[in-house]
C-alpha cells in the first residue's frame, strides 16, 4: 500500500527565504511522485513530477524536489519564497502501475513580506 | 483546451434536497477522479471512472452519493438527500490514456464549493 506523510500543516517564511515543504512516503513497488499546488478557490495543479532517471526533478515557478530513495522522501524546495508562492501544497505517491495516486494531508505555505 | 470544467461553482442547498455536481473532463482522456476536500479531513478519493465504467468506489462515503458517467464528456455526482455534513469542496479531475511511461498526472477542475444548510 502506498501513503504520504507531510510534515507540518503551516510553514511560515519570509519573502526571500528559502522554502523547504517536507513529504515522505511509502511504496512497495518503485513510486511516482507529485507536488500539486492549490491556490486559494482553484483546483489543484501539477508543480512537477518524478517518475524515473534523474532525481533531481525541476518544476514551474522556480520549484525542485530532490528523489531519495534512502530516505524515502521527495521534499520540495525553492531558495527565495516569493509573496505569490502562498498556497496549499499537495505531495503524491502512485505505485507504478496502479495510477491511482495517494494525496498526502497538504501543507499551507504562508510568506510574511 | 479550456481543461477540466465543473458545474456549478458554488451550491447552497437545504438538509435532505438533492444535489447534483457536473463534471466535463479534458477531451481525450480516458479516466476520471471525483475528489472531496474538507479541512477535517484533507483529499478524498470518492470514485474513479476508466473509459466511462466504474472503477473503484470504495471511497464513495454512503449510499446516498452516486456517480454516473454516461459518456466520455460529461459525468455527475448525485447526492440525495444530502446532510450537512456534506458541505465540502468537490473536484473532478481526468488524466490521460496511460501509454508508455505514462506519468498518471492528474489535472482538477476549479471545484464546487457545495454547503448544505
Amino acid at each position: 500500500a502506498q501513503s504520504v506523510t507531510q510534515l507540518g500543516s503551516h510553514v511560515s517564511v519570509s519573502e526571500g527565504a528559502l522554502v523547504l515543504l517536507r513529504c515522505n512516503y511509502s511504496s512497495s513497488v518503485p513510486p511516482y511522485l507529485f507536488w500539486y499546488v492549490q491556490y486559494p478557490n482553484q483546483g489543484l495543479q501539477l508543480l512537477l513530477k518524478y517518475t524515473t532517471g534523474a532525481t533531481l526533478v525541476k518544476g514551474i515557478n522556480g520549484f525542485e524536489a530532490e528523489f531519495k530513495k534512502s530516505e524515502t522522501s521527495f521534499h520540495l524546495t525553492k531558495p527565495s519564497a516569493h509573496m505569490s508562492d502562498a498556497a496549499e501544497y499537495f505531495c503524491a505517491v502512485s505505485e507504478g502501475g496502479s495510477y491511482i495516486p495517494t494525496f498526502g494531508r497538504g501543507t499551507s505555505l504562508i510568506v510574511h513580506p | 483546451d479550456a481543461g477540466v470544467i465543473q458545474s456549478p461553482r458554488h451550491e447552497v442547498t437545504e438538509m435532505g434536497q438533492e444535489v447534483t455536481l457536473r463534471c466535463k473532463p479534458i477531451s481525450g482522456h480516458d479516466y476520471l477522479f471525483w475528489y472531496r476536500q474538507t479541512m477535517m479531513r484533507g483529499l478524498e478519493l470518492l470514485i474513479y471512472f476508466n473509459n466511462n465504467v466504474p472503477i473503484d468506489d470504495s471511497g464513495m462515503p454512503e449510499d446516498r452519493f452516486s456517480a454516473k458517467m454516461p459518456n466520455a464528456s460529461f459525468s455527475t455526482l448525485k447526492i440525495q438527500p444530502s446532510e450537512p455534513r456534506d458541505s465540502a469542496v468537490y473536484f473532478c479531475a481526468s488524466s490521460p490514456p496511460r501509454m508508455g511511461f505514462s506519468t498518471d498526472t492528474q489535472y482538477f477542475g476549479p471545484g464546487t464549493r457545495l454547503t448544505v444548510l
